[in-house]
């Protein structure tokens, strides 16, 4: 039973760009949230998708933006990008539950703006 | 107010001893509670979910739950040099709409030393 998959694992961009993180839930999930993990502190949280639509966002501006497809996997395209968006992009995936169903998370997408 | 609060340690604690990490949030409405260890460099992983008050105990972990003091532990008994990590702590909410979300602290960093 595959886990949460995340492409790529690193990617180097420069000021301005503009970059697309990948994600595909766990086998019989179908929300995935994405969060940021700047260095030393806790995740936070982006956006979370379900029936292909954005549920909710968390503090961060438009050019965070994301999408989920029929098959629940999703993408996170982050625009005009900044020195300060360098971080870890973890995506987490959910199923119906109770309320003692966790979150499982994918490995990561580390992004380094320069 | 930070909504989830942690002590950032490092808290060290010698190989067999009991490792206590602590945990308070500020929002009542929070519906369960969840310990994520970290590697460095890794992604989180669930080790305990709670949500009635009380104990819970699963292998060498126990998670404490007061609700009315709005708190939140994490034993580890017989602590390993592999516990060496950073454990956060992270409470789910209900967003307007439909879905959940966590809500991370700092996490505290773990050090088992020999």
């Amino acid at each position: 039973d595959a886990g949460v998959t995340q492409s790529p694992t690193h990617l180097i961009k420069t000021r301005g760009q503009q970059v697309t993180l990948r994600c595909s839930p766990k086998s019989g999930h179908d929300t995935v949230s994405w969060y940021q993990q700047a260095l030393g502190q806790g995740p936070q949280f982006i956006f979370q998708y379900y029936e292909e639509e954005e549920r909710q966002r968390g503090n961060f501006p438009d050019r965070f933006s994301g999408h989920q497809f029929p098959n629940y996997s999703s993408e996170l395209n982050v625009n005009a990008l900044l020195l300060g968006d360098s971080a870890l992009y973890l995506c987490a995936s959910s199923g119906t539950g109770g309320w003692d169903y966790g979150y499982t998370f994918g490995s990561g997408t580390r992004l380094t703006v320069v | 107010q930070k909504e989830v609060e942690q002590n950032s340690g490092p808290l060290s604690v010698p190989e067999g001893a009991i490792a206590s990490l602590n945990c308070t949030y500020s929002d009542r409405g929070s519906q369960s509670f969840f310990w994520y260890r970290q590697y460095s460099g890794k992604s989180p992983e669930l080790i305990m979910s709670i949500y009635s008050n009380g104990d819970k105990e699963d292998g060498r972990f126990t998670a404490q739950l007061n609700k009315a003091s709005q708190y939140v532990s994490l034993l580890i008994r017989d602590s390993q040099p592999s516990d060496s990590a950073t454990y956060l702590c992270a409470t789910r909410i209900l967003l307007l709409g439909g879905g959940n979300k966590l809500t991370f602290g700092t996490g505290t960093q773990l050090k088992v030393e020999l």
